[in-house]
């Protein structure tokens, strides 16, 4: 299994610009995140998808857009890149089952590094 | 609401300490699970435990071992014979059942000198 696969590992957006990180999963789990983490700084929620089709914002998501089509891949959307998204962006995935109440650790991908100038 | 505190911003210990990560949290669920995770000087996010909240009992990995006591809110993280490959920012997460997210700590940042 390859895990969770981030592309690209780095990217330099000038302001003004857009552009999609993708994120791709092959352990089949039903739970995908996105995070933002500013240099020295903790992990802060963007958006999360608890199914294919199903998207929810977390703590920080002006600015971004999600989609979730299919189980695997959940790509993040930056319109109007501004230097406040300047950050290192990391996609996970976890298997839940609320029904259960069960909630396992979730699995990261390297992250992407994007400076916007 | 702050849901999970790891109040020390920055340890540094002399190689071979013992050194041990605090990590308090808050919920009103009865369910729910924690966390801890590594993260090097290279950035990955490396997994090293998942706790439920009906499981009180320490666990020990080599040179790891984790407290967890529900009366104070406690889940902390000791490394016992501290080397230097142990310095990175370690987090603390919580995740109740009744929610879909993982709340993480602000880290703790390890710094292990030879």
């Amino acid at each position: 299994n390859a895990g969770v696969t981030q592309t690209p590992k780095f990217r330099i957006l000038k302001i003004g610009q857009s552009m999609t990180l993708q994120c791709t999963q092959d352990m089949n789990h039903n739970y995908m995140y996105w995070y933002r983490q500013d240099p020295g700084m903790g992990l802060k929620l963007i958006y999360y998808s608890v199914g294919a089709g199903i998207t929810d914002k977390g703590e920080v998501p002006n600015g971004y857009n999600v989609s979730r089509s299919t189980t695997e891949d959940f790509p993040l959307r930056l319109e109007l890149a501004a230097p406040s998204q300047t950050s290192v962006y990391f996609c996970a995935s976890s298997y839940r089952d609320r029904g259960l109440q069960l909630s396992y650790e979730q699995y990261f991908g390297p992250g992407t590094r994007l400076t916007v100038t | 609401a702050q849901k999970v505190t790891q109040a020390q911003t920055e340890i540094s210990v002399v190689e071979k300490e013992d050194v041990t990560l605090d990590c308090v949290y808050e919920t009103r669920d009865t369910t729910y699970y924690l966390f801890w995770y590594k993260q090097p000087p290279s950035g990955e996010l490396v997994f090293l435990i998942r706790r439920n909240s009906f499981d009180e009992q320490n666990e020990i990995s080599g040179r790891y071992s984790w407290n967890f006591q529900k009366s104070t809110s406690s889940f902390n993280f000791t490394i016992t014979a501290s080397q230097v490959v142990d310095s990175a920012v370690y987090f603390c997460a919580l995740s109740e059942a009744i929610l879909d997210d993982m709340r993480f700590g602000a880290g703790t940042r390890l710094t292990v000198k030879p």
